[in-house]
């Protein structure tokens, strides 16, 4: 079984500020692993998304996250945040085989401060 | 793509009145998926299809959960005898499996409130 754990439940930064978010997750298979954003009222959109190869991964409006299998996360950064970054964040994971069910966190509600 | 859609995006009910949602997944995507997310939590995986196959479903979904997708098309999920505690998020997402790495695309969601 998966289980992903967000260790921050709120992060609140200045604007053009760096931040992280991180995610952490336990798993005894390979797995797939992404990060959703959620703005209120909204659906989940994709931000990026890590399958194989370098474990850099960049995504949609400047974030990017790294894969680090032996310590099992997945944090996700970017170096100059925006007001309208403001949203709940989600990782999540599949377990690698068929592109299944995904296993989500519990959110990160990043809030950026002019 | 249009993208996926869900109706209705709000439904508010009485307790122990069934409930209705339809989910439109995006043109020519064989997967689909319903989660439910509660306030302060993730989605929670629900059940999921594969054309018109059920292929897998959560013990979240309790007898009084039904899921179908006739023609491999739309879905319907019922939630008979509504209770307090099934007020959430229901969040529908879709994909394909003709691309091996294809990922889930969300809808807004429709928000059930039990009274």
């Amino acid at each position: 079984a998966q289980s992903v754990t967000q260790l921050d439940s709120q992060v609140p930064v200045f604007e053009e500020a760096p931040v992280e978010l991180r995610c952490n997750y336990s798993s005894s298979v390979s797995v797939y692993l992404f990060w959703y954003v959620q703005y209120p009222n909204q659906g989940l959109q994709l931000l990026l998304k890590y399958l194989s190869g370098s474990t850099l991964v960049k995504g949609i409006n400047g974030f990017e996250a790294e894969f680090n299998k032996s310590q099992t996360s997945f944090h996700l950064r970017k170096p100059s945040v925006h007001i309208s970054d403001t949203a709940e964040y989600f990782c999540a994971v599949d377990r690698g085989s068929t592109l299944g069910r995904l296993y989500f966190g519990r959110g990160t509600q990043l809030t950026v401060w002019p | 793509d249009t993208g996926v859609s869900q109706d209705p995006r709000h439904k508010i009910t009485k307790r122990g009145q069934n409930v209705t949602f339809r989910c439109d997944p995006i043109s020519e995507h064989n997967r689909l998926y319903w989660y439910r997310q509660t306030l302060g939590q993730g989605p929670e995986f629900l059940t999921y299809f594969q054309n018109e196959a059920q292929l897998e479903k959560s013990r979240l979904l309790s007898d009084r959960f039904s899921a179908e997708r006739p023609k491999g098309s739309f879905s319907t999920l019922e939630i008979q005898r509504t209770e307090q505690g099934d007020s959430a998020m229901y969040l529908c997402a879709s994909s394909s499996l003709k691309r091996a790495t294809d990922t889930q695309y969300f809808g807004p969601g429709t928000r059930l409130t039990v009274l």
